[in-house]
């Protein structure tokens, strides 16, 4: 059970727009920890996709954007392609835990 | 370029000991706080252990227990994770991950190595 809940799922049709949630608490995202966010192709490591809530890494297309509000946040995927199918994972810190780094479920993105 | 690079995997027995290394490349590793994350066969992925640049902060996660340590060598720009007693649930496979800013462990993680593989099987 992780402390950061995702959807396990989410569809979209090539050129719709799909929206992923990461609901906290108080303790993590409600504390005003950054949130960050990761896509997984299927067979590789991870990669950076939005870090500091918002923020886009070099070479990541703005079709992809993020935001955070209260307790959650949320990852939005314009255009959805093809490639754009894989897991996706929040990322943020909790103050109750010793180490703080958290990781959210993760959410498999399907591109029909 | 900049590089991670994790070895060390492979099959092992339960109660026993592995020692995970990453070695770094194309940035100056002793700038940056590194993480170790798991993730099980099929499962989402874990966050195990972040140690700061200088190595005197180390945090672990909690299920751990004291069993897993990380420690870093930045005249060699290696990272260690130090894996004892062993269990079947530590099977997974290990990515080491750069912490995107200097000076802190709360900035995201811009850099992954390609994971090393670690099984715990009689």
């Amino acid at each position: 059970q992780s402390v950061l809940t995702q959807p396990p799922s989410v569809s979209g049709a090539p050129g719709q727009r799909v929206t992923i949630s990461c609901t906290g608490s108080s303790s993590n995202i409600g504390a005003r920890y950054d949130v960050h966010w990761y896509q997984q192709l299927p067979g590789t490591a991870p990669k950076l996709l939005i870090y500091g809530n918002n923020n886009r890494p070099s070479g990541v297309p703005d079709r992809f954007s993020g935001s955070k509000s209260g307790t959650s946040a949320s990852l939005a995927i314009t255009g959805l392609q093809a490639e754009d199918e894989a897991d996706y994972y929040c990322q943020s810190y909790d103050s109750s835990l010793s180490g703080s780094v958290i990781f959210g479920g993760g959410t498999k993105l399907t591109v029909l | 370029q900049v590089q991670l690079v994790e070895s060390g995997g492979g099959v092992v027995q339960p109660g026993r000991s592995l020692r995970l290394s990453c070695a770094a490349s194309g940035f100056i590793f002793s700038s940056f706080a590194i993480h170790w994350v798991r993730q099980a066969p099929g499962k989402g992925l874990e966050w195990v252990a972040v140690i700061s640049s200088h190595g005197y902060d180390k945090y672990y996660a909690d299920s751990l227990k004291g069993r897993f340590t990380i420690s870093r060598d930045n005249s060699n720009n290696t990272l260690y994770l130090q894996m004892n007693s062993l269990r079947a649930d530590d099977t997974a496979v290990y990515f080491c991950a750069r912490d995107r800013n200097p000076g802190s462990h709360y900035n995201g993680m811009d850099v992954w190595g390609q994971g090393t593989t670690v099984t715990v099987s009689s």
